[in-house]
Parts: structure tokens; C-alpha cells; sequence
């Protein structure tokens, strides 16, 4: 089974500038999450879909994030303007159950 | 509101050795729990969960954990440990009856010396 797959895994902005990153989730897991790690934290959420509907975007700074989850399959992440506190690297998951969830190998974001 | 803490930050231990990373948290309800391990630039990857039934959990790559619940913890632990379990480990806790929202400990980085 392929696992959850993101891109680019590597992006370098300046601020102001926008960025979006892509996730592709397990086949067949209806919920995925984005997450926000910085360095030397855990992951936060950022925002929770089940199929193409928002769960939780309690914690999406809304003022300059945005995510959409199209089909209920993909979904891109989106930061305009960028700021230098959003230097980060940014984990999408799924999940079939809700409990367990898969992570993708990230996007380490480098905000100048 | 719902809290994980992992008190070490950093532990080195010789490779061999045997290692237990320490994870309490704070919640009314029964949570269920994880341990992830994330290698320097890599994701996270579970190593073994518990919802319920026996206490003592085995996971992948030889890590196993207990849930006490009269302590509040999941400490993680393995018997001899490899140099290639160097990594950061993350303990998290899912509390049953919402959302399914994972809630990560800051995470403990495993050094291993030779």
C-alpha cells in the first residue's frame, strides 16, 4: 500500500511571498489532517477534513491559511502572505478509522 | 484541556543499553495512545498504539509500552537499543468521543552512542 505522499519537500520563500503544498493520502482513508511542526515541538493541527468537509480548523490562522480538499482525495495547503514564524515543516496525514493515523515524509518550509 | 508531557528532552544512552522514554497525560476521559518515531527529515511513524485491553503493548522494531492508568503514563521501552534508533520520539493521545484530534508531547531525541 503506497503511503501518504507530499511535495515539494523542501521550499525556501521570502515573506510576504505565497506557497502551496500538496498531499496525496492513502487510498480509501475518507479523513486527513494538516499539522504544523516547529522546530523542536510537536506536530500542531492546522485543520482536519473528513472526505471534502472541514472537521476542525480551530487552530488555521484563517487571515493567511487556506486548504481545500477537492473529490475528498487531495488537498493543497495554502499560505499567503507568508510570514518568517511559519518556517515550519508541514506533515499531512490520513487516516481510515479517525484514531490511527499516516503520516506523509513533510514539507520543511524556510521563510527569509 | 488535554495535555501530554514528555519530561526528557534529550536522552543518550549506549547502544545495547536498555531505554525507557517517559509520557504522562492529563484527561478526564480514557484516551487512546500512540508512540511515532520521526528520523531527522522524515515523517512520523507509529510504533505501536493502545485503546484498550492488555496494558503492556508491543510495537515495531522491538519498542513495547504499558499504560498505567493509576499513574497517568505510556512510558516506552526497549530492551537493547540499536544505533539506528536515534530519532525524536513522540508520545500522543487521542481522546475517545471527539474528533479523532491527536495531541503530540513536545518529544524526547534519542542519542545513541556506540
Amino acid at each position: 500500500e503506497a503511503g501518504v505522499a507530499q511535495s515539494p519537500r523542501y521550499k525556501i520563500i521570502e515573506k510576504r511571498q505565497s506557497v502551496a503544498f500538496w498531499c496525496n493520502p492513502i487510498s480509501g482513508h475518507a479523513t486527513l489532517y494538516w499539522y504544523q511542526q516547529i522546530l523542536g515541538q510537536g506536530p500542531k493541527l492546522l485543520i482536519q477534513f473528513q472526505n471534502n468537509g472541514v472537521v476542525d480548523d480551530s487552530q488555521l490562522p484563517k487571515d493567511r491559511f487556506s486548504a481545500e480538499r477537492l473529490k475528498g482525495v487531495d488537498s493543497t495547503l495554502k499560505i499567503q502572505p507568508a510570514k518568517l514564524e511559519d518556517s515550519a515543516v508541514y506533515l499531512c496525514a490520513s487516516s481510515r478509522d479517525g484514531y490511527e493515523q499516516y503520516f506523509g515524509p513533510g514539507t520543511r518550509l524556510t521563510v527569509t | 484541556a488535554q495535555s501530554v508531557t514528555q519530561p526528557d528532552i534529550h536522552i543518550t544512552v549506549s547502544e545495547g543499553a536498555s531505554l525507557e522514554l517517559r509520557c504522562n497525560y492529563s484527561y478526564g476521559a480514557t484516551p487512546y495512545l500512540f508512540w511515532y518515531v520521526q528520523s531527522p527529515g522524515q515523517g512520523l511513524q507509529l510504533l505501536l498504539k493502545y485503546f484498550s485491553g492488555d496494558t503492556l503493548v508491543q510495537g515495531i522494531k522491538g519498542f513495547e509500552a504499558e499504560f498505567k492508568r493509576s499513574q497517568s503514563s505510556f512510558n516506552l521501552r526497549k530492551p537493547s537499543v540499536h544505533w539506528s534508533d536515534a530519532a525524536e520520539y513522540f508520545c500522543a493521545v487521542v481522546v475517545t468521543g471527539t474528533a479523532s484530534k491527536l495531541t503530540f508531547g513536545t518529544g524526547t531525541r534519542l542519542q545513541v552512542t556506540l
